[in-house]
């Protein structure tokens, strides 16, 4: 498609249920980010995929979350058992690989979650 | 450690005059930096990027920021303020070597006032 393209856009799940979350890149973009966006913590930084590389999996903030990407292009973000603190939109983004900095990350319009 | 700064949560300017949002960021290699706008119930959307070269950058929709090394900040400028304006605006830095991980700053709220 055209742009970073999220699903569901909206979900909301019981306190303890699991939940999944998809994010389907940009077209020949290699790198693939997840963040999550709450009110009080603003933007984080969850996890990195480039390519057939381990993941950088710096920020994801408890082992409850976790994520994949199949066949280098797909994602899925899983948060287990979830929690009211879990309540955010999370955010897929891409871009280019080999370009450092220099590649424009692109964003998704986002999953919004909420854990009640 | 990366870091961003941006001062002042909420800014409110009329439409027509000048719009300043301020950024200030902590580094310890040269950074990459960024300013995304973010629109109700949308996603993030590049208005510019610094990373080499020429200090004053200028980005989509009339925006344009300056790299000041010895201020270490990336203020974002625009001359003349829309309604269309609105919107939450975020400064990143990220590191200039590696993956683009992007630290974000806490976003400042543009209102435009009729």
């Amino acid at each position: 498609g055209a742009g970073v393209s999220q699903s569901p856009s909206n979900k909301v799940t019981e306190k303890g249920k699991d939940v999944e979350l998809r994010c389907d890149p940009i077209s020949g973009h290699t790198a693939l980010y997840w963040y999550r966006q709450s009110l009080g913590q603003g933007l984080e930084f969850l996890i990195y995929f480039q390519g057939n590389s381990a993941p950088d999996k710096s920020g994801l903030p408890s082992d409850r979350f976790s994520a994949e990407r199949t066949g280098g292009s797909v994602s899925t973000l899983t948060i287990q058992r979830t929690q009211q603190e879990d309540s955010a939109v999370y955010l897929c983004a891409s871009s280019r690989a080999g370009q450092g900095a220099r590649s424009t990350i692109y964003f998704g319009e986002g999953s919004w979650l909420t854990v009640v | 450690a990366q870091s961003v700064t941006q001062l002042g949560s909420h800014v409110s300017v009329s439409e027509g005059a000048l719009v300043l949002l301020r950024c200030n960021y902590s580094s310890s290699v040269p950074p990459y930096l960024f300013w995304y706008v973010q629109y109700p119930n949308q996603g993030l959307q590049l208005l510019l990027k610094y990373t080499t070269g020429a200090t004053l950058v200028k980005g989509i929709n009339g925006f344009e920021a300056e790299f000041k090394k010895s201020e270490t900040s990336f203020h974002l400028t625009k001359p003349s303020a829309h309604m269309s304006d609105a919107a939450e605006y975020f400064c990143a830095v990220s590191e200039l070597q590696g993956a683009q991980k992007l630290v974000f700053g806490q976003g400042t709220r543009l209102t435009i006032n009729p």
